[in-house]
């Protein structure tokens, strides 16, 4: 069955570093997403991106942050100067497929970053 | 606003009980989506259910079941004859009826089965 992966799974970096997150969608998706949960808390969703672009992004994903897909099959998300606050789990999704059917989204293990 | 609320944070309960994971939501669409998903302590996000506005039928997959209600903003979640591997903590989500639209989570309840 086919699913969404990440990588890596988990990171360590030094606060003011740039980070990259990847992750591998499902390949007949239309829509790529970025979550995150600090821990113990609810997963909030960050930004949501269709046809090579932003479709819709939260409060949270301010200038710091930025979402690519390189190529056909990697969907990115930077993170260029880490704070200590964006310590969380980031999880990818993917969702509806070339039918244009499917509002469940799937999500990928999700990558542990910790900045200290 | 759109809202979902999940008021129960924590439950134990002993293994063969049966236990309901409540789900309460707010929203103003008159077509969206809901979803449960579980978290095991291995972090990842596991998709169990989705619900459309439209379709208040209860189902049932195995050990679990749903129960939709429109009047009263709730999407309840039951596990009968609970096992150790269902601990986990459970998250309810609201999804818009638009393609592609953001899943709103609520804070999640975290489900501990004692053999």
């Amino acid at each position: 069955e086919p699913e969404v992966t990440q990588t890596p799974s988990h990171q360590v970096t030094q606060m003011g570093q740039e980070v990259i997150l990847r992750c591998v969608p499902i390949s007949n998706h239309l829509y790529f997403y970025w979550y995150r949960q600090i821990l113990g808390q609810k997963v909030e969703f960050l930004v949501s991106f269709y046809n090579n672009e932003i479709s819709e992004k939260s409060e949270i994903f301010d200038d710091q942050f930025s979402v690519e897909r390189p190529d056909g099959s990697n969907f990115t998300l930077k993170i260029r100067s880490t704070k200590l606050e964006d310590s969380a789990m980031y999880f990818c999704a993917s969702g509806v497929d070339k039918t244009g059917l499917g509002e469940t989204q799937y999500f990928g293990p999700g990558t542990r970053l910790l900045v200290l | 606003a759109q809202k979902v609320t999940q008021a129960q944070t924590e439950i134990s309960v002993v293994e063969k009980e049966d236990v309901t994971l409540d789900c309460v939501y707010e929203t103003r669409d008159t077509t969206y989506y809901l979803f449960w998903y579980k978290q095991p302590p291995s972090g990842e996000l596991v998709f169990l259910i989705r619900r459309n506005s439209f379709d208040e039928q209860n189902e049932i997959s195995g050990r679990y079941s749903w129960n939709f209600q429109k009047s009263t903003s709730s999407f309840n979640f039951t596990i009968t004859a609970s096992q150790v591997v269902d601990s986990a903590v459970y998250f309810c989500a609201l999804g818009p009826g638009n393609q592609g639209g953001k899943l709103i989570f609520g804070q999640g309840t975290e489900l501990s089965v004692k053999p």
